[in-house]
């Protein structure tokens, strides 16, 4: 079976600041990895997605991720937030070679820009 | 290009009671998925819809069934609701293009359920 961690229920930081949101799977398998976000009374919004090749991916919003395999990983990286950022960011996967492309989400990961 | 729709918006039903939730893929879509997302959790997979039939199912009880349209629209039905149910359910759409799984999901903005 696989699962997701996000270790950070909540991120406080302050504007133009960088940030990193955490995310580490487990999976007997491979794996596709995705962030999505969610902003208030939303619903969610693809960020960036790992399929294969280079580890560093880059998504909309200025918004980075790096696939680590050893250390099972995928944090989402940004050099510079803004208070348009605030939102919930969920990371996710999906099984290479499943039956469909369902999505196994983590609990998610608050990222509160202040001023 | 209209994305992916779902209604109503919000609903409020009784213990016991029965609930049908309504997705139109994104255009050029043609699987629909349903997620359940509780307070404060991340989405968790309930079904998947491709030519009308069921293709994968979470863990969820036999009290959700689904069924998709010719024109690939999808309901959500729950019996016998609890207070458990209250939840944000979410549709996904996509696009087998050959049933590869790395075809993106693409979320509407969810129907908002709350079981009194």
């Amino acid at each position: 079976a696989q699962s997701v961690t996000q270790l950070d229920s909540q991120v406080p930081v302050f504007e133009e600041a960088p940030v990193e949101l955490r995310c580490n799977y487990s999976s007997s398998v491979s794996v596709y990895l995705f962030w999505y976000v969610q902003y208030p009374n939303q619903g969610l919004q693809l960020l960036l997605k790992y399929l294969s090749g280079s580890t560093l991916v880059k998504g909309i919003n200025g918004f980075e991720a790096e696939f680590n395999k050893s250390q099972t990983s995928f944090h989402l990286r940004k050099p510079s937030v803004h208070i348009s950022d605030t939102a919930e960011y969920f990371c996710a996967v999906s099984v290479l070679g499943g039956a469909t492309n369902k999505l196994i989400f983590g609990t998610g990961t608050l990222l509160a820009v202040q001023p | 290009d209209a994305g992916v729709t779902q209604s109503p918006t919000h609903l409020i039903k009784t213990r016991g009671q029965q609930v049908t939730l309504r997705c139109s893929p994104k255009s050029g879509h043609d699987t629909v998925s349903w997620y359940q997302q509780a307070l404060g959790q991340g989405p968790q997979f309930i079904f998947q819809y491709y030519e009308e039939e069921e293709r994968q199912r979470g863990n969820f009880p036999d009290r959700f069934s689904g069924h998709q349209f010719p024109n690939y629209s999808s309901e959500l039905n729950v019996n016998a609701l609890l207070l458990g149910d209250s939840a944000l359910y979410l549709c996904a759409s996509s696009s087998r293009a050959g049933q590869t799984v790395t075809d993106t999901q693409y979320f509407g903005p969810g129907t908002r359920l709350t079981v009194l």
